[in-house]
Protein backbone atom coordinates (compact mmCIF):
# COMPACT_ATOMS: atom_id res chain seq x y z
CA UNK A 1 0.00 0.00 0.00
CA UNK A 2 1.78 3.39 -1.18
CA UNK A 3 1.79 5.95 1.35
CA UNK A 4 2.62 9.65 1.40
CA UNK A 5 3.84 11.11 4.75
CA UNK A 6 4.72 14.95 5.13
CA UNK A 7 6.68 17.10 7.66
CA UNK A 8 5.09 18.78 10.16
CA UNK A 9 3.49 22.18 10.92
CA UNK A 10 5.63 25.32 10.28
CA UNK A 11 5.19 29.02 11.50
CA UNK A 12 7.25 31.25 9.38
CA UNK A 13 8.15 34.96 8.78
CA UNK A 14 7.61 37.22 5.95
CA UNK A 15 10.31 37.04 3.63
CA UNK A 16 11.15 34.06 5.52
CA UNK A 17 11.29 30.74 3.04
CA UNK A 18 9.36 27.01 4.11
CA UNK A 19 11.10 23.39 3.20
CA UNK A 20 8.27 20.68 3.64
CA UNK A 21 9.01 17.21 3.16
CA UNK A 22 7.01 13.95 1.90
CA UNK A 23 8.52 10.64 2.31
CA UNK A 24 7.51 7.66 -0.06
CA UNK A 25 6.64 4.26 0.70
CA UNK A 26 4.97 1.36 -0.55
CA UNK A 27 6.15 1.80 -4.05
CA UNK A 28 8.23 2.07 -6.39
CA UNK A 29 9.61 6.00 -5.96
CA UNK A 30 11.00 6.65 -9.35
CA UNK A 31 8.49 5.18 -11.24
CA UNK A 32 5.25 8.12 -10.07
CA UNK A 33 5.28 11.93 -10.30
CA UNK A 34 4.58 14.07 -7.12
CA UNK A 35 2.83 17.16 -7.65
CA UNK A 36 1.98 19.57 -5.03
CA UNK A 37 -1.11 21.50 -3.90
CA UNK A 38 -2.01 23.35 -1.66
CA UNK A 39 -5.18 24.93 -0.08
CA UNK A 40 -5.78 28.40 1.74
CA UNK A 41 -7.60 28.46 4.54
CA UNK A 42 -11.27 28.99 3.52
CA UNK A 43 -9.81 28.55 -0.40
CA UNK A 44 -10.01 25.93 -2.93
CA UNK A 45 -7.32 23.57 -4.21
CA UNK A 46 -4.59 25.68 -5.87
CA UNK A 47 -2.12 23.05 -8.18
CA UNK A 48 1.66 24.63 -7.51
CA UNK A 49 3.57 21.85 -9.68
CA UNK A 50 5.01 18.35 -10.15
CA UNK A 51 8.23 16.58 -10.22
CA UNK A 52 9.74 13.33 -11.93
CA UNK A 53 11.51 11.63 -9.01
CA UNK A 54 13.63 9.69 -11.66
CA UNK A 55 15.58 12.86 -12.68
CA UNK A 56 14.76 15.73 -10.88
CA UNK A 57 12.66 17.03 -13.75
CA UNK A 58 10.05 19.76 -12.51
CA UNK A 59 6.89 22.15 -14.12
CA UNK A 60 5.54 25.05 -12.28
CA UNK A 61 2.64 26.72 -12.18
CA UNK A 62 3.37 30.14 -13.75
CA UNK A 63 2.06 31.46 -10.41
CA UNK A 64 4.93 30.31 -8.64
CA UNK A 65 7.90 30.49 -10.78
CA UNK A 66 10.58 32.27 -9.57
CA UNK A 67 9.51 31.47 -5.34
CA UNK A 68 9.16 27.56 -5.51
CA UNK A 69 11.60 24.66 -6.04
CA UNK A 70 10.87 21.05 -5.53
CA UNK A 71 13.48 18.82 -5.14
CA UNK A 72 14.57 14.75 -4.54
CA UNK A 73 16.52 12.86 -2.39
CA UNK A 74 16.18 9.42 -4.21
CA UNK A 75 18.30 7.64 -1.59
CA UNK A 76 15.67 8.45 1.64
CA UNK A 77 12.80 8.36 -1.29
CA UNK A 78 11.36 11.96 -0.20
CA UNK A 79 10.34 15.23 -2.15
CA UNK A 80 10.73 18.37 -0.99
CA UNK A 81 8.64 21.73 -1.84
CA UNK A 82 10.36 24.44 -1.05
CA UNK A 83 8.68 28.22 -1.26
CA UNK A 84 11.06 31.01 -0.42
CA UNK A 85 9.89 35.11 0.10
CA UNK A 86 6.81 34.16 1.92
CA UNK A 87 3.63 36.17 2.32
CA UNK A 88 1.05 36.51 4.45
CA UNK A 89 -1.42 34.77 1.92
CA UNK A 90 1.29 31.63 1.49
CA UNK A 91 -0.46 30.68 4.75
CA UNK A 92 -1.75 27.38 3.70
CA UNK A 93 -2.27 23.32 3.47
CA UNK A 94 0.33 22.12 1.35
CA UNK A 95 -0.10 18.69 -0.13
CA UNK A 96 2.20 16.17 -1.64
CA UNK A 97 -0.29 13.54 -3.94
CA UNK A 98 1.05 10.89 -6.27
CA UNK A 99 0.03 10.49 -9.81
CA UNK A 100 -2.33 7.77 -10.58
CA UNK A 101 -0.33 5.87 -13.22
CA UNK A 102 2.97 4.93 -13.30
CA UNK A 103 5.23 7.09 -15.64
CA UNK A 104 4.85 5.37 -19.56
CA UNK A 105 1.50 3.92 -18.57
CA UNK A 106 -0.43 6.17 -20.64
CA UNK A 107 -2.99 6.37 -17.26
CA UNK A 108 -2.08 10.25 -16.20
CA UNK A 109 -3.18 13.46 -14.86
CA UNK A 110 -4.74 12.70 -11.65
CA UNK A 111 -3.98 11.61 -8.10
CA UNK A 112 -4.27 7.99 -6.27
CA UNK A 113 -2.16 9.07 -3.20
CA UNK A 114 -2.20 11.99 -0.67
CA UNK A 115 -0.01 13.36 1.71
CA UNK A 116 -1.92 14.21 4.97
CA UNK A 117 -0.73 17.72 4.80
CA UNK A 118 1.46 20.38 6.03
CA UNK A 119 0.18 23.86 7.27
CA UNK A 120 2.76 26.20 6.93
CA UNK A 121 1.31 29.57 8.71
CA UNK A 122 3.09 32.84 7.49
CA UNK A 123 3.02 35.95 10.09
CA UNK A 124 5.06 38.21 11.82
CA UNK B 1 -5.60 33.41 -19.87
CA UNK B 2 -8.33 31.02 -19.95
CA UNK B 3 -9.86 30.01 -16.39
CA UNK B 4 -11.31 26.65 -15.37
CA UNK B 5 -14.84 27.48 -13.98
CA UNK B 6 -17.37 25.50 -12.10
CA UNK B 7 -20.83 26.40 -10.24
CA UNK B 8 -19.79 28.44 -7.06
CA UNK B 9 -22.77 26.05 -5.55
CA UNK B 10 -26.13 23.23 -6.19
CA UNK B 11 -28.38 22.36 -3.94
CA UNK B 12 -30.20 18.62 -4.13
CA UNK B 13 -32.53 16.72 -2.32
CA UNK B 14 -31.71 13.18 -1.38
CA UNK B 15 -32.20 10.22 -4.14
CA UNK B 16 -32.24 13.62 -6.93
CA UNK B 17 -29.51 13.38 -9.65
CA UNK B 18 -27.21 16.61 -9.76
CA UNK B 19 -24.52 17.11 -12.46
CA UNK B 20 -21.85 19.88 -11.83
CA UNK B 21 -19.58 20.75 -14.84
CA UNK B 22 -15.99 22.07 -15.65
CA UNK B 23 -15.50 24.67 -18.10
CA UNK B 24 -12.99 27.33 -19.70
CA UNK B 25 -13.38 30.53 -19.93
CA UNK B 26 -12.42 30.38 -23.80
CA UNK B 27 -12.28 26.90 -25.35
CA UNK B 28 -13.69 23.83 -24.89
CA UNK B 29 -13.13 20.93 -22.41
CA UNK B 30 -12.07 17.62 -24.12
CA UNK B 31 -11.06 14.21 -23.27
CA UNK B 32 -7.39 15.57 -24.10
CA UNK B 33 -7.89 17.75 -20.60
CA UNK B 34 -7.92 14.26 -19.16
CA UNK B 35 -10.90 16.41 -16.64
CA UNK B 36 -10.81 14.40 -13.18
CA UNK B 37 -12.86 15.46 -10.23
CA UNK B 38 -12.02 15.15 -6.12
CA UNK B 39 -14.41 15.57 -3.03
CA UNK B 40 -13.46 17.01 0.12
CA UNK B 41 -15.21 17.77 3.36
CA UNK B 42 -14.13 20.65 5.93
CA UNK B 43 -10.65 19.71 7.15
CA UNK B 44 -10.00 16.56 5.04
CA UNK B 45 -7.89 15.20 2.55
CA UNK B 46 -9.21 15.70 -0.68
CA UNK B 47 -10.56 12.29 -2.40
CA UNK B 48 -10.05 11.69 -5.67
CA UNK B 49 -13.55 10.57 -7.48
CA UNK B 50 -12.83 10.34 -10.94
CA UNK B 51 -10.18 10.59 -13.58
CA UNK B 52 -9.52 10.63 -17.61
CA UNK B 53 -12.94 11.83 -17.96
CA UNK B 54 -15.21 9.18 -16.84
CA UNK B 55 -12.92 6.05 -14.81
CA UNK B 56 -14.21 5.34 -11.31
CA UNK B 57 -11.50 5.73 -8.62
CA UNK B 58 -10.93 2.94 -6.43
CA UNK B 59 -13.52 2.62 -4.22
CA UNK B 60 -15.69 5.30 -5.62
CA UNK B 61 -19.59 4.48 -5.36
CA UNK B 62 -20.95 4.08 -8.96
CA UNK B 63 -23.63 6.93 -8.40
CA UNK B 64 -20.84 8.85 -9.37
CA UNK B 65 -19.99 9.12 -12.99
CA UNK B 66 -17.88 11.52 -15.38
CA UNK B 67 -18.59 12.82 -18.63
CA UNK B 68 -18.04 15.54 -21.41
CA UNK B 69 -21.37 17.43 -21.70
CA UNK B 70 -20.87 19.60 -24.40
CA UNK B 71 -17.82 22.08 -24.41
CA UNK B 72 -17.38 21.08 -20.73
CA UNK B 73 -16.47 17.67 -18.27
CA UNK B 74 -19.45 16.67 -16.32
CA UNK B 75 -19.65 15.04 -12.99
CA UNK B 76 -22.96 13.14 -12.34
CA UNK B 77 -24.17 12.48 -8.92
CA UNK B 78 -27.37 9.73 -9.47
CA UNK B 79 -29.24 9.43 -5.69
CA UNK B 80 -27.32 12.02 -3.90
CA UNK B 81 -26.73 10.61 -0.49
CA UNK B 82 -26.44 12.89 2.90
CA UNK B 83 -22.79 11.97 2.59
CA UNK B 84 -22.37 13.48 -0.53
CA UNK B 85 -22.95 17.31 0.73
CA UNK B 86 -18.93 18.42 0.03
CA UNK B 87 -16.64 20.46 -1.96
CA UNK B 88 -15.87 19.33 -5.45
CA UNK B 89 -13.34 20.32 -7.63
CA UNK B 90 -12.22 19.57 -11.22
CA UNK B 91 -8.35 19.24 -12.65
CA UNK B 92 -7.43 19.50 -16.08
CA UNK B 93 -4.30 19.17 -18.05
CA UNK B 94 -3.23 22.27 -19.90
CA UNK B 95 -0.52 20.78 -21.48
CA UNK B 96 3.25 21.19 -21.15
CA UNK B 97 2.94 19.79 -17.97
CA UNK B 98 0.67 22.48 -16.18
CA UNK B 99 -2.49 21.63 -14.68
CA UNK B 100 -5.50 23.86 -13.17
CA UNK B 101 -7.74 23.54 -11.14
CA UNK B 102 -11.24 25.11 -11.04
CA UNK B 103 -12.94 27.05 -8.04
CA UNK B 104 -15.11 24.43 -6.57
CA UNK B 105 -18.40 23.36 -6.24
CA UNK B 106 -20.26 23.17 -2.71
CA UNK B 107 -22.94 20.75 -2.73
CA UNK B 108 -25.53 21.01 -0.41
CA UNK B 109 -27.45 17.56 0.58
CA UNK B 110 -31.14 19.04 2.22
Amino acid sequence: QAQLVQSGAEVKKPGASVKVSCKASGYTFSNYHVHWVRQAPGQGLEWMGIITPSNGVTSYAQKFKGRVSMTRDTSTRTVYMELSSLRSDDTAIYFCAREIGEIGSGVCCSFDYWGQGTLVTVSS
Amino acid sequence: QTVVTQEPSFSVSPGETVTLTCGLTSGSVSTTFYPSWYQQTPGQVPRTLIYSTNIRSSGVPDRFSGSILGSKAALTITGAQSEDESDYYCLLYMGSGIYVFGPGTKVTVL
